[in-house]
């Protein structure tokens, strides 16, 4: 079957670095997608890998190893605003979106 | 730009009654969307339409039918709501070149059924 497993929730703190991990099952793959989502909002578009290795956007990075199923999203210069639920999805072979059940992420002070 | 518009924002709803979740995108974008969210599950894809004229199942389309007659418009209708499709609707779209292809999200729509 198909299975997205990611954390459930994480803490960490304000000015700090977080790392939160996905590992991933799927009937093909056509890259690995994060989003975020804050509390009773949208989930909105962070990042996409397809090729291994590491992509950087400003205080977000993703990374992807392919031959694992695995990836992780690294928050860095932790604000309070980046509390919020982190969401990883896999595309299958269908194109279609495999979604993880979230990650909750607190920032305490 | 709205991007997608979801209504209503939120509604209860008894048993047995029909309900149609609206959800318009002015990207022009060829795919829709349509996903549940539920505590402590990931968003589950009810149905979904590749371009305007097709609709397709998704892993939860029980209970559930979409239409999408225009490119802009893709209703989710519940024919007789039960208590288990109490949940966070979310409607989405994206350009439907597959080999990117980022999700856009709407607002959602929190549906409680009594």
């Amino acid at each position: 079957g198909q299975n997205i497993d990611q954390p459930t929730e994480m803490t960490a703190t304000e000015g700090a670095i977080v790392q939160i991990n996905c590992t991933y099952q799927t009937s093909g793959f056509n890259g690995l997608f994060w989003y975020q989502q804050h509390a009773g909002e949208a989930p909105t578009f962070l990042s996409y890998n397809v090729l291994d290795g590491l992509e950087e956007k400003g205080r977000f990075s993703s990374f992807l190893s392919r031959s694992k199923g695995y990836s992780y999203l690294l928050l860095k210069e932790l604000q309070m605003k980046d509390s919020a639920s982190y969401l990883c999805a896999a595309m299958d072979s269908n194109y279609q979106l495999i979604w993880g059940a979230g990650t909750k992420l607190i920032i305490k002070p | 730009t709205a991007g997608i518009t979801q209504a209503p924002t939120s509604q209860i709803l008894a048993a047995g009654r029909s309900m149609t979740l609206r959800c318009t995108q002015d990207m022009r974008h060829n795919a829709m969307y349509w996903y549940r969210q539920d505590l402590g599950l990931g968003l589950r894809l009810i149905h979904y339409s590749n371009t305007a004229g097709t609709t397709g199942k998704g892993e939860v389309p029980d209970g559930y039918s979409v239409s999408r007659a225009n490119t802009d418009d893709f209703p989710l209708t519940l024919a007789s709501a039960v208590p288990s499709q109490t949940s966070v609707y979310f409607c989405a779209s994206s350009e439907g070149d597959t080999s990117t292809d980022t999700q856009y999200f709407g607002p959602g729509t929190r549906l409680t059924v009594l």
